[in-house]
């Protein structure tokens, strides 16, 4: 089973670019979440998608911009890199509200010089 | 400032040892999650508690939620290799979202 597939894994670019990280989950889950986790401060909520159509600010939305194409599809857009902005970016989605679990994908590494 | 913080935030035992985790905050959470996370992966659910003095079990590993839904702490009994990880604590919170904790990061020396 796929679950959450997050692409690319890695990426190295130079302060300025601009580039999209893609997310797809099969489980027809409502809900899509985009964190970064940095060293010492666990993941951070950067932008939500409660269902189709919608899009939150979450915990740290700040040169960041997302797009829900469809259930399946929550991308993340960085419009201007920034050396700030390197970081493990984590994509999960769950099936609704509540207490129900997220499921991640495995990350993509980021990197900006 | 984080909502949920850890403690200790690095864990170094040697096999067999017994070992808490704790998740603190003053904040009040509806359930709080566990998870359990491996170099170049993303976190794995491990437990769900929901009511205030919840224990669950899971092997070796008992979860406890605190009687006021602010904390929680996991015990692991006997620790093996196969504990290394780094452990995260989630809250949901009032929002209907999720607040990670700081992270704990396990190794266990053979």
């Amino acid at each position: 089973n796929a679950g959450v597939t997050q692409t690319p894994k890695f990426q190295v670019l130079k302060t300025g670019q601009s580039m999209t990280l893609q997310c797809a989950q099969d489980m027809n889950h409502n809900s899509m979440y985009w964190y970064r986790q940095d060293p010492g401060m666990g993941l951070r909520l950067i932008y939500y998608s409660a269902s189709e159509g919608t899009t939150d600010k979450g915990e740290v939305p700040n040169g960041y911009n997302v797009s829900r194409l469809n259930k399946r599809e929550f991308s993340l857009r960085l419009e201007s890199a920034a050396p700030s902005q390197t970081s493990v970016y984590f994509c999960a989605s769950r099936p609704g509200a509540g207490r129900k679990p997220q499921h991640f994908g495995d990350g993509t590494r980021l990197s900006i010089l | 400032t984080q909502l949920l913080e850890q403690s200790p935030q690095f864990l170094s035992i040697q096999e067999g040892e017994n070992l808490t985790v704790y998740c603190n905050s003053s904040s009040v959470f509806s359930s709080l999650q566990w998870y359990r996370q491996e170099p170049g992966e993303g976190p794995v659910l491990l437990v769900t508690v929901v009511t205030g003095g919840e224990v669950k079990k899971l092997k070796r590993l008992t979860f406890q939620f605190g009687d006021a839904r602010k904390d929680s702490s996991l015990h692991i009994t006997a620790a093996q290799p196969g504990d290394t990880g780094l452990y995260l604590c989630a809250g949901l919170y009032v929002n209907n979202q999720f607040y990670f904790g700081t992270g704990t990061s396990l190794t266990v020396i053979p």
